[in-house]
C-alpha cells in the first residue's frame, strides 16, 4: 500500500521563478494539506483541499497557490520566488475529517538561489 | 505568535533510560494534541496523540501526558533505545470547532539523541 508520494523530492530554482510541486495521497485519503518546513522549524500550515477546492489556508500570500485533480492529487505552486521561500515542503493526506488518519509524505526540498 | 513552544531544541539520553520530552501551548481553544517522529529524509510519522479530556495515553514504550491547567504535555519513551533517535514534532490540533476541518500547529522539534 503506497503512502503520500510528492515529487520531486529536492529543486534549486532561481528568485523570481515559479515552483510546481506534487503530491500523490495514500490510497483511500481525498484530502490533502500542504506544509512549509523553514530550516530549524517546525512545519507551517499553508492549505488544505478537499474535493478540489481550496477548503482553508495558513498565513501565506497569494503567490502560493493549488490545485486538486479529481484523482485526489494535488499540486502546490509557487510564484515570484524569494530565498525566503527555501524550504522542505511537505504533503500530508487524510480523510475529509482529517487529523486522525494524518499521513505525511518524505517531502520536496526547495533551495532558491 | 507560537502557539506550540517546544523549548528545548536537543535532549541526549542514554540507552535503556528514560527520554522526557517537554511541550507548552498558549491556544486553549487546543482539544487534541499528537506527536510525530521524523527521521532525516523523511517526512514526520505520527507517533502518540492525547484528547483533552484525558490526561494520559500509552502505547508501549511511549506515554503522553496532559496538564490542561497549565497548558503542558510530555512524552515519556521508557526504555530508550538508539533507534528513537530522531527529531519529536508535538502538534495541536482545534477538532471541537466543529469547521469540519482541522490543520495541524506544530512546534519547532526537540532532536532526541540516545546513545548506546
Amino acid at each position: 500500500d503506497a503512502g503520500v508520494t510528492q515529487s520531486p523530492t529536492h529543486l534549486i530554482k532561481t528568485r523570481g521563478q515559479q515552483v510546481t510541486l506534487r503530491c500523490s495521497p495514500k490510497s483511500g485519503h481525498d484530502t490533502v494539506s500542504w506544509y512549509q518546513q523553514a530550516l530549524g522549524q517546525g512545519p507551517q500550515f499553508i492549505f488544505q483541499y478537499y474535493e478540489e477546492e481550496e477548503r482553508q489556508r495558513g498565513n501565506f500570500p497569494d503567490r502560493f497557490s493549488g490545485h486538486q485533480f479529481p484523482n485526489y492529487s494535488s499540486e502546490l505552486n509557487v510564484n515570484a520566488l524569494l530565498l525566503g521561500d527555501s524550504a522542505l515542503y511537505l504533503c500530508a493526506s487524510s480523510f475529509p475529517q482529517g487529523i486522525y488518519g494524518y499521513t505525511f509524505g518524505s517531502g520536496t526540498r526547495l533551495t532558491v538561489v | 505568535d507560537q502557539q506550540v513552544k517546544q523549548n528545548s531544541p536537543s535532549l541526549s539520553v542514554q540507552e535503556g533510560r528514560i527520554s522526557i520530552l517537554n511541550c507548552d501551548y498558549t491556544n486553549s481553544m487546543f482539544d487534541y494534541f499528537l506527536w510525530y517522529k521524523k527521521y532525516p529524509a523523511e517526512g514526520p510519522t505520527f507517533l502518540i496523540s492525547i484528547s483533552s479530556i484525558k490526561d494520559k495515553n500509552e502505547d508501549g514504550r511511549f506515554t503522553v501526558f496532559l496538564n490542561k491547567s497549565a497548558k503542558h504535555l510530555s512524552l515519556h519513551i521508557v526504555p530508550s533505545q538508539p533507534g528513537d533517535s530522531a527529531v519529536y514534532f508535538c502538534a495541536a490540533s482545534a477538532i471541537g470547532t466543529n469547521t469540519g476541518f482541522q490543520k495541524l500547529v506544530f512546534g519547532t522539534g526537540t532532536r532526541l539523541l540516545v546513545s548506546p
